[in-house]
């Protein structure tokens, strides 16, 4: 099993649509989690933290289910900039030197 | 935004040449990462650092070498180019092991 495990989509949806993925790690001791954006042919970046139950940031939200071990990511009103890559990034198994492992990703196209 | 740099950004050149990939971060930041992203594919870990002359391998196997003599500077080389190092090269350097990371805008390399 992949540590961690996202939808790679994509995601075809329409502006103002609200967008949810999810994103499952296997590392159950993890404390720490990510949701990176990357754009086409551009480095990630970092959308938001989660460090509890959850984070919310305007028209963002981050959700964490410990017990089912998923984290996900809801964008409410999509614009046709938040078209781009989401990375779930989640520490490694015994994270120690290594830290963070980065998911798949995720493809969202927001559309006229 | 982050201080982290990259240069050059774009390089081809020819089958053999030994070449350095240079990044470099005014963050102080003690952990650094470099990682090989294709185009549309996920990110592969190939080199961190925990600190000065402190570097190991990262998941995916690279003919890559890597130095850390300075804290804010973590160059990668390759000895010999070949056509199969064409690829997208990411720098990261975050301030804990389990922390978010940032990146640096990449190198893309391309060996003829």
């Amino acid at each position: 099993r992949k540590e961690v495990e996202q939808d790679p989509g994509p995601f075809n949806v329409p502006e103002g649509a609200t967008v949810a993925f999810n994103c499952t790690y296997s590392n159950s001791a993890s404390q720490s989690f990510f949701w990176y954006r990357q754009d086409c042919r551009k480095e990630p970046k970092l959308l938001m933290s989660v460090y509890s139950s959850g984070n919310e940031d305007g028209r963002f939200t981050a959700q964490l289910n410990r017990a089912s071990q998923y984290i996900s990511l809801l964008i409410r009103d999509s614009k046709l900039s938040d078209s781009a890559t989401y990375l779930c990034v989640v520490p490694l198994r015994g994270a120690g030197r290594r830290a963070l492992t980065f998911g798949s990703g995720t493809r969202l196209q927001v559309q006229p | 935004e982050a201080d982290i740099y990259q240069t050059p950004r774009y390089l081809v050149i020819g089958t053999g040449k030994k070449i350095t990939l240079e990044c470099s971060q005014t963050m102080g930041h003690d952990k650094m990462y470099w990682y090989q992203q294709d185009p549309g594919m996920e990110l592969h870990l190939i080199h961190y650092s925990y600190g000065v002359n402190s570097t190991e391998k990262g998941d995916l196997s690279s003919e890559s070498t890597v130095s850390r003599i300075r804290t804010e500077h973590f160059p990668l080389t390759l000895e010999s180019a070949r056509p199969s190092h064409t690829s997208q090269y990411l720098c990261a350097s975050s301030p804990g092991g389990g922390s978010e990371q940032y990146f640096g805008p990449g190198t893309r390399l391309t060996v003829t």
